[in-house]
């Protein structure tokens, strides 16, 4: 069973507007989360990440959103580029489990200009 | 700073025949994971070391897969034998253990098995 939800697989956004990119969790002892970007032959690239103490953390034009009563987190991107155009991979980690990542299945983001 | 470097990037071979991939980590990184991505499962943790010592391989699939770390700067995965469906993308990520769980990856092995 996955502890971690992407279910969207795809999501299109014309550039400028906002991209609003969501994961699930099921593991209420995860309290660390990441979000990754990927490009095609490339290997993932932290972007983001958020304690389970916030629920709010903001780099830039990205920006993590944490609802723990949910089990939910998202990310936004805003303005939106067409070099945003990647997959994004949501991953979470607990206490004592060394930190391992447990990642979603990612959601390939378009960004059209 | 060199990141994390895998190698082959790209590797064709036939069912049946031995497969190594290769990683070095960042140095003075020490735990190293390896990752399989496919269009189903996305990324799945196969196995992951911390200073060398194998913590958790409930990831590997099968007997056919195995992984050593025989230093701090070196890790194989290797598939014996191969099948087609082991077909997807491989990769290698480190990261100190002092940190808060950010992993740095390599570019991938993308393997194909005929």
């Amino acid at each position: 069973d996955q502890q971690v939800k992407q279910n969207s697989p795809s999501l299109s956004v014309q550039e400028g507007r906002i991209s609003i990119l969501n994961c699930d969790y099921t593991n209420s002892m995860f309290d660390y989360f990441l979000w990754y970007k990927k490009y095609p032959a490339e290997g993932p690239t932290f972007l983001i990440s958020i304690s389970s103490i916030k629920d709010k953390n903001e780099d830039g034009r990205f920006t993590v959103f944490l609802n723990k009563s949910a089990k939910h987190l998202s990310l936004h991107i805003v303005p939106s580029q067409p070099g945003d155009s990647a997959v994004y991979f949501c991953a979470a980690s607990e206490v004592g489990s060394a930190r391992q990542l447990t990642f979603g299945s990612g959601t390939q983001l378009t960004v059209l200009p | 700073d060199a990141g994390v470097i895998q190698s082959p990037r790209h590797e064709v071979t036939e069912m049946g025949q031995e497969v190594t991939l290769r990683c070095k980590p960042i140095s003075g990184h020490n735990s190293l994971f390896w990752y399989r991505q496919t269009m189903m499962r996305g990324l799945e943790l196969l196995i992951y070391f911390n200073n060398n010592v194998p913590i958790d391989d409930s990831g590997m699939p099968e007997d056919r897969f195995s992984a050593k770390m025989p230093n701090a700067s070196f890790s194989t995965l290797k598939i014996q034998p191969s099948e087609p469906r082991d077909s997807a993308v491989y990769f290698c990520a480190s990261r100190s253990t002092s940190g808060t769980g950010e992993l740095f990856f390599g570019e991938g092995s993308r393997l194909t098995v005929l």
